[in-house]
């Protein structure tokens, strides 16, 4: 198995684009959950979905900020407009349930100038 | 909610030195797991603890989990520039985990 894929692993933008990162969960597994992670504030849940449906959106920042997943096997994480204080390295993770070990994918690095 | 909360924060050590980083939920936990992340790397699951008292090992490394299933130890014996990194506690809260902030250890070599 491949793991867990997200795209871009990098992505350098200007304030006020709009910005897409995307996540492809191991296959089979029902939990998908988006992290932020930086120095100040940890790693920290944005949103979790189970079978395709969001779950608890309750950490993510502002309205700016949207998640979708369309089908098991892909996810968008979404920020429009994108705002400097947004630059930190996005995790997909996914799990067969929520009391399991969960699986990273390597991260988006966003910085937004 | 639930919090879990971890020391040191960070940690150098001399190689060859051991390290030790400890864990403490606000409430009992049904389990608590334990990742590494190396520098520039993602969250790498190391072990899943689940009875009460239990005591695992993977080469040096020892997971202890408390009595009372809320509070769980690593220790690293004899560390090594290898182990470099940060490890996270973590608990099941719901349907979702509950990270710790990490310890971030050094090694000097």
């Amino acid at each position: 198995d491949a793991g867990v894929i997200q795209s871009p692993r990098h992505e350098v933008t200007e304030m006020g684009q709009e910005v897409t990162l995307r996540c492809k969960p191991i296959s089979g597994h029902d939990y998908l959950f988006w992290y932020r992670q930086t120095m100040m504030r940890g790693l920290e849940l944005l949103i979790y979905f189970n079978n395709n449906v969001p779950i608890d959106d309750s950490g993510m920042p502002e309205d700016r900020f949207s998640a979708k997943m369309p089908n098991a096997s892909f996810s968008t994480l979404k920020i429009q407009p994108s705002e400097p204080r947004d630059s930190a390295v996005y995790f997909c993770a996914s799990t067969t349930s929520g009391y399991n070990e969960q699986f990273f994918g390597p991260g988006t690095r966003l910085t937004v100038l | 909610g639930q919090q879990v909360m971890q020391i040191p924060q960070y940690q150098h050590v001399q190689e060859g030195e051991d390290f030790t980083t400890y864990c403490n939920s606000s409430t009992t936990l049904s389990n608590i797991q334990w990742y590494k992340q190396r520098p520039g790397g993602h969250p790498v699951f190391l072990i899943q603890l689940v009875k009460s008292g239990e005591v695992k090992k993977q080469k040096r490394l020892t997971f202890q989990f408390g009595e009372a299933k809320k509070n769980s130890s690593l220790h690293i014996t004899a560390t090594q520039t290898t182990d470099v990194g940060t490890y996270f506690c973590a608990g099941p809260w719901g349907n979702k985990l509950v990270f710790g902030a990490g310890t971030i250890l050094r090694v000097k070599s």
